[in-house]
């Protein structure tokens, strides 16, 4: 079992519209990463997240730790923000990551 | 993002040939990590380096890769006589200190493909 669960693992979107995107997460891990990929394969770390809540723009992130779930939403969704987005879990022991498998958003205008 | 750089950003080896992946990471950041994108999967960990030290390769195949991070110069991940499964996306990462995680920067990746 991956220690670190997506989903949806694509997703469609109609400009405008609130998307979000789920991680569940086992014991052992400390912390969450909300990371982008955009098509050309660069990477940027959008959020941490160890407790509550974090907003930037238009990207909200949440962390549950007690049901072990975080939740990434993206308000307004434009075109630009299609995207890989990957939930990753930073292990308590040990400093490295470890990975979801990536949801794939597009945003039709 | 800013600051950490891979070079090259494709690289294309053909198969028993050597792969020299180079990363600087972002300027004062000891920390550095390598990451492996197979085709269709996810983001693997593979090993994690201070200056002129490993300290996690647990996520290294046992043979044919290495990694350095020397005092001076870049961190280099090096693949021997590559084989065609070795074709992947390769991710660097820095940060300054262990546990600033909101400090972790990616570069762009080197895509090594194996003929």
């Amino acid at each position: 079992k991956n220690e670190v669960e997506q989903s949806p693992q694509n997703l469609t979107a109609q400009e405008g519209e609130f998307i979000t995107i789920n991680c569940s997460y086992s014991v052992g891990i400390s912390a969450l990463h909300w990371l982008q990929q955009h098509p050309g394969g660069g990477i940027v770390s959008l959020f941490m997240l160890s407790s509550g809540k974090k907003k930037h723009g238009r990207l909200i992130a949440t962390i549950n730790i007690q049901e072990k779930h975080s939740s990434l939403h993206i308000t307004a969704s434009h075109p630009r923000d299609s995207a890989v987005y990957i939930c990753a879990g930073h292990m308590e022991y040990g400093n490295k990551l470890v990975f979801g498998a990536g949801t794939i958003l597009r945003v039709k205008s | 993002n800013a600051g950490v750089m891979q070079n090259p950003r494709h690289l294309v080896r053909r198969r028993g040939q050597e792969a020299r992946l180079r990363c600087s990471p972002v300027k004062g950041h000891s920390h550095v990590y390598w990451y492996r994108q197979l085709p269709e999967e996810g983001l693997k960990f593979m090993v994690y380096l201070q200056k002129e030290n490993i300290i996690d390769e647990s996520g290294m195949p046992k043979e044919r890769f290495s990694a350095e991070f020397p005092k001076e110069g870049p961190s280099i991940l090096r693949i021997q006589q590559v084989v065609r499964g070795d074709s992947a996306a390769y991710f660097c990462a820095s940060s300054p200190e262990t546990f600033l995680w909101e400090k972790l920067f990616f570069g762009s990746g080197t895509q090594l493909s194996v003929l």
